[in-house]
């Protein structure tokens, strides 16, 4: 049982750069969260979805896009790198907002 | 605001010892409260949650938390710790918007 696979582990982009972080649940999870950590800032939300076809921004959601291609999938984009987005960025799932979150084990990205 | 609070950075504890981390928590309503834990280099897991019912609540790998109403806390308690108890915990509450907001976290150190 996989639970949220997150792809790649570790990246690093230049500024500037565009990438895609994919993300993928086999739960069949409805709500799914893209968060960045940072040392001593705990976790950040970035942009959700609570269910298939929709997502909302979150605390910290300029400089990103996500799309939710299905139900298992939730990817996200930064269209042109700047190093503030240096972070670990988690995905995670749970069945319904406010539940339970299952996370993945993280993206390291770092952008020069 | 609704917010969370984890007022240690660190807390050292000596092997066999109980274990307490703090957690204060303001929100409207009701609150749904959660206890998560970091391994190095992984994602967060789900240890347990407050949601009504019985104040002291069990959850994974023999921990407990405690909710008390009157004092907004819900600290995380163990009575006996292990050396492999040693990783980041990270406190959550339910805001409003069915959305979690987060502690900075508080990094448990078990001393053989």
């Amino acid at each position: 049982n996989a639970g949220v696979t997150q792809t790649p582990k570790f990246q690093v982009l230049k500024t500037g750069q565009s990438m895609t972080l994919q993300c993928a649940q086999d739960m069949n999870h409805n709500s799914m969260y893209w968060y960045r950590q940072d040392p001593g800032m705990g976790l950040r939300l970035i942009y959700y979805s609570a269910s298939e076809g929709t997502t909302d921004k979150g605390e910290v959601p300029n400089g990103y896009n996500v799309s939710r291609l299905n139900k298992r999938e939730f990817s996200l984009r930064l269209e042109s790198a700047a190093p503030s987005q240096t972070s670990v960025y988690f995905c995670a799932s749970s069945e319904g907002q406010g539940q339970p979150q299952h996370f993945g084990d993280g993206t390291r990205l770092s952008i020069l | 605001a609704q917010s969370v609070a984890q007022p240690e950075d660190q807390v050292n504890v000596a092997e066999g010892n109980p274990l307490t981390v703090k957690c204060t928590y303001s929100v409207s309503g009701n609150p749904y409260l959660f206890w998560y834990v970091q391994y190095p280099n992984r994602g967060l897991q789900f240890l347990l949650k407050y949601i009504t019912g019985d104040n002291l609540v069990k959850g994974s790998y023999g921990f407990e938390a405690e909710f008390n109403k009157s004092q907004t806390s819900f600290h995380l308690k163990k009575p006996s710790a292990l050396v492999s108890d040693s990783a980041l915990y990270f406190c959550a509450v339910r805001d409003s918007n069915y959305q979690l907001i987060w502690g900075a976290g508080t990094k448990l150190i078990i001393k053989p």
